[in-house]
């Protein structure tokens, strides 16, 4: 069964420091897909990045970056010099790469950050 | 931009009447899906869709049923609302071109329900 983990539900940090969102996940598929989406206060769900289960170079943009480690099971995300517009809850998401109804996203729970000025 | 609406964007109502969601999208998109999103549990899937008429049960599907008579619009219906249905209801659609997805969603701007 697939399964994804976002052990910190709440982080806060102050303006300008970084921080590393955490995700684990579990499948038994080989070839797989991992998500981030943001949802910021006023609700809406953003799409940010698709990771392919064969493609672990770590992906920059910006000031954001994510650590695609098959490992260790774990697809973290880091915002560099955090700013106030940072806050939302973040959300780790896998996929079987099949398409189709299996390609069905499963979701963790989210990590709620709050940067403080 | 997905194109994707969903209405009403907020409802209040009572325990026991019916309530309609309506999803609507302007891009053709074959996939459609419906979840919840509540304090604690992340975003949960109730039904999902793979084309005109084709539906199939998501993670909390008991007490909701859903219709897809036309490809722009995916309806989830509360047949008998309960407090329990209290939730930000999402729609979703996934992209896929030419036969190939990589399976990210885009999802609507959501519905708050408030079932008094």
């Amino acid at each position: 069964a697939q399964k994804v983990t976002q052990a910190q539900t709440e982080i806060s940090v102050v303006e300008k420091e970084d921080v590393t969102l955490d995700c684990v996940y579990e499948t038994r598929d080989t070839t797989y897909y991992l998500f981030w989406y943001k949802q910021p206060p006023s609700g809406e769900l953003v799409f940010l990045i698709r990771r392919n289960s064969f493609d672990e170079q770590n992906e920059i943009s910006g000031r954001y970056s994510w650590n695609f480690q098959k490992s260790t099971s774990s697809f973290n995300f880091t915002i560099t010099a955090s700013q106030v517009v940072d806050s939302a809850v973040y959300f780790c998401a896998l996929s079987e790469a099949r398409g189709g109804s299996q390609g069905n996203l499963i979701f963790g729970k989210g990590t709620k950050l709050s940067v403080k000025p | 931009d997905a194109g994707i609406t969903q209405s009403p964007r907020h409802k209040v109502t009572e325990t026991g009447t019916p309530v309609t969601l309506r999803c609507h999208q302007t891009e053709n998109h074959r996939y459609m899906y419906w979840y919840r999103q509540d304090p604690g549990h992340g975003l949960r899937l109730i039904h999902y869709s793979y084309g005109v008429k084709d539906t199939d049960k998501g993670e909390v599907s008991d007490g909701y049923s859903v219709s897809r008579s036309k490809t722009e619009d995916f309806l989830l219906t509360l047949e008998s609302a309960t407090s329990s249905q209290t939730s930000v209801y999402f729609c979703a659609i996934k992209s896929a071109e030419a036969g190939l997805t990589y399976n990210e969603q885009f999802f609507g701007p959501g519905t708050r329900l408030t079932v008094l």
